[in-house]
């Protein structure tokens, strides 16, 4: 089935270090791959995507390029800020039934400190 | 222009009430999906509308779930005779229609908590 691995947190990092979160997938077909946040309180907000492989999608300096060939989408920043404090999911779109359907990861807690 | 809304924000319930849980969804949006967060876990879907017809409820745990939309637009979550277990948050999203590449947007979550 379709499913996704995200890197267990939480991760702690401190101000401008460098921030790696891991993301593999299983999927049949050809999904789209997605990276969600949420900070505190908040709802769930789009961060970047890739709909293809070697897709790259970027956002507020977060950077994520599709692996067809090792299923990874892994999310990269090269200098987090405290700011960045959140919970961060992979996920997978799966056109299926006429209808998208997303799949999330666990989800990674980031704990920024200055 | 406004977001995807849910209400209310938090409840508290005793175990074997009735809860239920609103979503609306962008203007405009034809298609709308509630998803359940619970602790330590990543978020479940549950069940997915496109107008007023919910092709798919497989994501429902169980028959104390039901939810439904009228007029295209709000949509409510309701759980019958809570458990200990239904405490999560609960995520609704909306998107603009059926194409391959809809982005979908979500509320800020109702959390629920079953005492």
């Amino acid at each position: 089935g379709n499913s996704v691995t995200q890197m267990e947190g939480p991760v702690t990092l401190s101000e401008e270090a460098f921030l790696t979160i891991n993301c593999t997938y299983t999927a049949t077909g050809y999904p789209s791959l997605f990276w969600y946040v949420q900070y505190p309180g908040e709802g769930l907000q789009l961060l970047l995507k890739a709909t293809k492989a070697d897709d790259k999608g970027s956002n507020k300096g977060f950077e994520a390029t599709y692996r067809k060939e090792t299923t990874s989408f892994h999310l990269e920043k090269g200098s987090v800020q405290v700011s960045d404090s959140a919970v961060y999911f992979c996920a997978l779109r799966m056109f299926s039934g006429g209808y998208n359907k997303l799949i999330f990861g666990a989800g990674t807690r980031l704990a920024v400190h200055p | 222009g406004a977001g995807v809304s849910q209400s209310p924000s938090n409840k508290v319930t005793e175990k074997g009430k009735d809860v239920e849980l609103r979503c609306d969804p962008i203007s405009g949006h034809t298609a709308l999906y509630w998803y359940r967060q619970s602790l330590g876990q990543g978020l479940e879907f549950l069940i997915y509308f496109q107008g007023n017809s919910a092709p798919d409820k497989s994501g429902l745990p169980s028959d104390r779930f039901s939810a439904e939309r009228t007029g295209g637009s709000v949509s409510t979550l309701t759980i019958q005779r809570t458990q200990q277990e239904d405490s999560a948050v609960y995520l609704c999203a909306s998107s603009p229609g059926m194409g391959e590449r809809e982005t979908q947007y979500f509320g800020p979550g109702t959390r629920l908590l079953v005492l």
